[in-house]
């Protein structure tokens, strides 16, 4: 079945530093998603991305899907505290069904 | 965005009995709610497409008979864990779509920690 691989798998970064991280497909989506969870909590959606091709930014974080439609990756700026969490791309499947990126840990030193 | 409501949020109950996990989408109609599992520091790994007044649909590999899964409702979805034995434990995440066409957003409830004793 379509598997996502997502990098890093955990970070350990400086309050203020950028943040990078990844995911491909050897299948193509059309639709690729992020998420971010805090423990014990649900995912909650970040940014959508629906063009291959397309850049789309929320406030300090910034979302690319591939011209490929295979691959993606989110930076956020200036990380802060609340940043920390697991973060997860997603490529969305016919019927609405997700499949998931092993996920990026992400924890912040202030 | 829509607010999806899971009950309990937490579950501890002795190996051999059963266990109903409830996922509600408090502000819309959802047609199609899926069930998720996730093992701690791992991913979402999707069990089952619930669709409103019909059966579900498992991926492979998930014993329908040991997760069963009733759609009544537009708005309510239960997943029942049957005879849990302590490999059961996970954390149970559910999610709910918008009908539509082309890309609608899935809203995910808070998840349910199952812990079998």
């Amino acid at each position: 079945g379509q598997q996502l691989n997502q990098s890093p798998q955990s970070m350990f970064i400086q309050e203020g530093e950028d943040v990078s991280m990844n995911c491909t497909s050897s299948s193509i989506f059309n639709t690729w998603l992020w998420y971010k969870q805090e423990p014990g909590e649900g995912p909650v959606l970040l940014i959508a991305l629906y063009k291959a091709g397309e850049l789309t930014s929320n406030g300090r974080l910034t979302a690319q899907f591939g011209i490929t439609r295979k691959d993606s990756f989110l930076n956020i700026s200036a990380s802060i505290p609340s940043d920390v969490g697991i973060y997860f791309c997603a490529g969305q499947l016919v019927g609405n069904k997700l499949v998931f990126g092993a996920g990026t840990i992400l924890r912040v030193k202030s | 965005g829509a607010v999806v409501s899971q009950h309990p949020s937490r579950v501890i109950c002795k190996s051999g009995t059963s266990v109903k996990i409830e996922c509600r989408s408090l502000d819309f109609q959802a047609t199609t709610m899926f069930w998720y599992r996730q093992f701690p520091k791992q991913s979402l790994m999707l069990m089952a497409t619930s669709n409103e007044g019909s059966k579900a649909t498992y991926e492979q590999g998930v014993e329908k008979d040991k997760f069963l899964i009733n759609h009544a409702s537009l708005t309510l979805s239960t997943l029942t864990v049957t005879s849990a034995h302590p490999e059961d434990s996970s954390f149970y995440i559910c999610s709910a779509s918008t009908p539509g066409a082309g890309y609608t957003e899935a809203f995910f409830g808070q998840g349910t920690r199952l812990t079998v004793v």
